[in-house]
């Protein structure tokens, strides 16, 4: 099955630094990657996604890119604000496996 | 738009003892999905609907663990018996479209289990 990993596994920047998590996978039939927010004792919550035909994705302040013969992909979040913290979560959905195969988390801290 | 609800919130139960959650997914949703998140890991695939039939429940433990979607909206998982290592987070997500296209998946809060 798929298996993903992802780091680091804690991450601290300075508040409008950048931030870079990496995740890679193992399954060539993966072909959709979304990035997940988690705060404390909230839901996951979507924040921005990438399909396999497409290598760069942009929203504002938050990018992903995805490189598929390497089987990475990384989110960027540039100007980092303290609201930024959160555990963030890559996934890769499987179109053999059907079902989204979730990274262990990025425990991401913006100091002021 | 409303969004994915489950309850109860939060459960503590003994060891042995059974419980129940309930999630209501996205009204139109075809595509239910239930998960286990532990502490400090990314959430888990424990079974996957589509409309009242089971996609994918291999990673489910059948001997403790049941779920049902029968009318093909509301969902309900079961332990019987909890033990100590089901302690964890249980997370219901829901989808548009039919699985295999990989759309995205709006999570429920959750439902904090504690067994003792």
């Amino acid at each position: 099955g798929e298996n993903v990993e992802q780091h680091p596994s804690t991450l601290s920047v300075q508040e409008g630094d950048s931030a870079v998590i990496k995740c890679t996978y193992s399954d060539s039939a993966s072909n959709y990657f979304p990035w997940y927010k988690q705060e404390l004792g909230k839901r996951p919550q979507l924040i921005i996604d990438i399909r396999s035909n497409v290598g760069e994705k942009k929203d504002q302040r938050i990018a992903v890119t995805l490189n598929k013969t390497a089987k990475h992909f990384s989110l960027h979040i540039t100007e980092t604000q303290p609201e930024d913290s959160a555990v963030y979560f890559c996934a890769a959905f499987s179109g053999s496996a059907r079902q989204l195969t979730f990274g262990s988390g990025t425990q991401l801290t913006v100091l002021p | 738009e409303a969004g994915v609800a489950q309850s109860p919130r939060y459960k503590i139960i003994e060891k042995r003892q059974s419980v129940a959650f309930w999630c209501n997914p996205i009204s139109g949703h075809a595509t239910l999905y239930w998960y286990q998140q532990i502490l400090g890991q990314g959430p888990k695939l424990l079974i996957q609907f589509q409309n009242n039939g089971v996609v994918d429940d291999s990673q489910l433990p059948k001997d403790r663990f049941s779920a049902e979607r029968l009318k093909g909206v509301d969902s309900t998982l079961k332990i019987q018996p909890a033990k100590l290592e089901d302690s964890a987070v249980y997370l219901c997500a829901s989808s548009l479209t039919v699985p295999g296209g990989g759309d995205t998946q709006y999570f429920g809060p959750g439902t904090r289990l504690t067994v003792l």
